[in-house]
């Protein structure tokens, strides 16, 4: 299975802060048709997960442009600028390059 | 909208059989892909498998002589079994498109006798 390695576990930050995680995966994650299916998740304190960023750096539906992502092969960068409350959760990388899918362990965004 | 909600039965007794249901609004499970993901107690997810718009499925070795996901087009629904379960299968399930875009709330699922 591909390892995904997020780093840090946590972060502790304050409003308007700008943040940076860090995801690196074990094995490359370009597929045969030469994209990159690295995506970013945040879950927030009782809610679903929701997709922030697909392919490397494609912004979700409705998801503000503080955040943004970059990247190539096996690593990889979620930054947000200017934190603010409702960004508070638990991040996560997930590859669909290969099979089975895997995610990385979290990192937890927590106010300072 | 696309709206995906999980149901099914919030305790199950070690050895048995957790079956669960996503019934989903907005969208038919004919088109797309539609899967299942667990989350365990703390942070780790677990990607468990899908199951295609023609009713292909594919699931996480860890977990493959133990899973099914099958659906029922007429309801617009499709289903997870996991069978002998333990201890170490309690964790929010949610039911979800591979790509991530659409969740549902997730159900609670805690293995005990």
């Amino acid at each position: 299975d591909v390892v995904m390695t997020q780093t840090p576990p946590s972060l502790s930050v304050a409003i308007g802060q700008s943040v940076s995680i860090s995801c690196k995966s074990s094995q490359s994650l370009v597929y045969s048709d030469g994209k990159t299916y690295l995506h970013w998740l945040l879950q927030s304190p009782g809610r679903s997960p929701k997709r922030l960023i697909y392919q490397v750096s494609n912004l979700g539906s409705g998801v503000p442009d503080r955040f943004s992502g970059t990247g190539s092969q096996k690593d990889f960068t979620l930054k947000i600028s200017r934190v603010e409350a409702e960004d508070l959760g638990v991040y996560y990388c997930a590859q669909t390059t290969h099979f089975p899918r895997t995610f990385g362990g979290g990192t937890k965004l927590e106010l300072k | 909208e696309v709206q995906l909600q999980e149901s099914g039965p919030g305790l199950v007794k070690p050895s048995q059989s957790l079956s669960l249901t996503c019934s989903v609004t907005g969208y038919s499970i004919t088109s797309n892909y539609w899967g299942w993901i667990r989350k365990f107690p703390g942070n780790k997810m677990e990607w468990m498998g899908y199951i295609s718009y023609s009713g292909s499925t594919s699931y996480n070795p860890s977990l493959k002589s133990r899973i099914s996901i099958t659906r029922d087009t007429s309801k617009n629904q499709f289903f997870l079994q996991l069978n002998s379960v333990t201890t170490e299968d309690t964790a929010t399930y949610y039911c979800a498109r591979p790509q991530f875009d659409y969740w549902g709330q997730g159900v609670m699922v805690t293995v005990s006798s």
